[in-house]
């Protein structure tokens, strides 16, 4: 079966940093594109994060640039969130997601993960 | 930054077309997805490439992509189309999702 399984969320103060993990299983990993995706509970969905299926290609939403790091271990079929400095706007379920198609871009995503709950409260 | 724009809410009566629209600068330029997802549920992909239906999607989902405006069609809608459903597209190297519109199927 074709999974995305995140885990690694949890509730921090403003300011601490989390990482959060996806694990792949069912699909030559390798060969995605996968992205990090968020949604504040009754709200809309929000790219945070992505990367090509080699690691070599990274982008991030305005709103995380310089704060969160993506990366993937092709041979641990993971994907990673590193996020620092983190703020009360950054609450929210985390979903990782996988490109519909080799490589990793200018397409959808067509497997999701149920997600990991990021709480960030003093 | 670029923006995809929905309506935040549709009727239909069952039985009846949906369309729900999605706008953004040049959007026929670009390849368009559209998701749906539940409550407490993880969006699931419907369309992609403007046109596309992933395996085991009602053909009654349809889409198109012209202009500024992309289109999301239901046809013949069912008790359970009711859901949230979301465009996306590319921006360069970044992803982009619409508001989202919240199909009410009275």
């Amino acid at each position: 079966e074709v999974q995305l399984v995140e885990s690694g969320g949890g509730v921090v103060r403003p300011g601490e940093s989390l990482r959060l993990s996806c694990a792949a299983s069912g699909f030559i990993f390798e060969n995605y594109g996968l992205c990090w995706v968020r949604q504040v509970p009754g709200k809309g969905l929000e790219w945070v994060s992505g990367i090509y299926w080699n690691g070599d290609t990274v982008g991030y939403a305005e709103s995380v640039k310089g704060r969160f790091t993506i990366s993937r271990d092709n041979a641990k079929k993971s994907l990673y969130l590193q996020m620092n400095s983190l703020r009360a706007e950054d609450t929210a379920l985390y979903h990782c997601a996988k490109s519909r198609i080799v490589g990793g871009s200018n397409d959808g995503f067509d497997i999701w993960g149920q997600g990991t709950l990021i709480t960030v409260s003093s | 930054s670029y923006e995809l724009t929905q309506p935040p809410s549709v009727s239909v009566s069952p039985g009846q077309t949906a369309s729900i629209t999605c706008s953004g600068d040049k959007l026929g330029d670009k390849y368009v997805s559209w998701y749906q997802q539940k409550p407490g549920q993880s969006p699931v992909l419907f369309i992609y490439r403007d046109i596309e239906r992933p395996s085991g999607i009602p053909a009654r989902f349809s889409g198109s992509n012209s202009g500024n405006t992309a289109t999301l069609t239901i046809r013949g809608t069912q008790a359970v189309d009711e859901a949230d459903y979301y465009c996306q597209a590319w921006d360069r190297s970044t992803v982009v999702f619409g508001g989202g519109t919240k199909l009410t199927v009275l």
